[in-house]
């Protein structure tokens, strides 16, 4: 069974500062890794997509790594803002070809 | 292009009553999943369907049930309501089954009294 572990569970940096996200899950036989924003009461806000055959993802500021071997995936913000205070959540799919499990998520503080 | 749009966004219930959730999926999109939030839980999978045929589920009791109409529109429909399923309900639509990017809608954020 596909287990998601998200560390650390919060995190408070000053404005400006890179930072990495971190993602491990168990089984290491998935179809891709997504990564996700959430604000408060909202729904998921899809970030990147990293596909079981790439290595990393790029958008804006945020890059994310997948070392599948490892079962591991990073997400780096770079010189981050305000507005990036928000909870991340990584998700991959469970064992083979099932549905998303997701982590419980980094929530994340930017302090202006 | 329309995201994914859920109804309502917040509902009010007791217990015993049932209520009803609508997911309306991103245009060209089959597959919609549905999720369950809470802070203690995080998100759980509740089942996932694509082109009208429930293909996974997830561990919850018989009185969490769904379905996909033609359009691929989904609704999720929980009876009997406890206080325990008080939760922000996300429904997730994708082009390809099971392996493809999610793209979620806002939630209903639903309480029972």
């Amino acid at each position: 069974k596909q287990e998601v572990t998200q560390i650390p569970a919060a995190l408070s940096v000053p404005e400006g500062e890179n930072l990495v996200l971190n993602c491990s899950f168990t089984d290491s036989a998935i179809y891709n890794l997504q990564w996700f924003r959430q604000d408060p009461g909202k729904g998921l806000t899809s970030l990147l997509l990293i596909q079981s055959s790439q290595r990393e993802q790029t958008s804006g500021r945020l890059n994310a790594s997948l070392d599948k071997s490892s079962g591991r995936s990073t997400l780096y913000i770079a010189a981050s803002q305000p507005g990036d205070s928000a909870t991340y959540l990584c998700a991959v799919p469970n064992s083979g070809n099932t549905p998303l499990v997701f982590g419980k998520g980094t929530r994340l503080s930017v302090i202006a | 292009k329309a995201g994914v749009t859920q109804t309502p966004r917040y509902l009010i219930k007791t217990r015993g009553q049932q209520v009803t959730l609508s997911c309306s999926p991103i245009s060209g999109h089959r597959s919609v999943s549905w999720y369950q939030q809470t802070p203690g839980q995080g998100l759980q999978f509740l089942f996932e369907y694509f082109s009208e045929t429930q293909r996974n589920k997830g561990n919850f009791p018989g009185r969490f049930s769904g379905r996909q109409f033609s359009n691929s529109r989904s609704e999720m429909n929980v009876s009997t309501l406890e206080l325990g399923d008080s939760a922000l309900y996300l429904c997730a639509s994708s082009l390809e089954e099971n392996t493809g990017e999610l793209f979620f809608g806002e939630g209903s954020r639903l309480t029972v009294l």
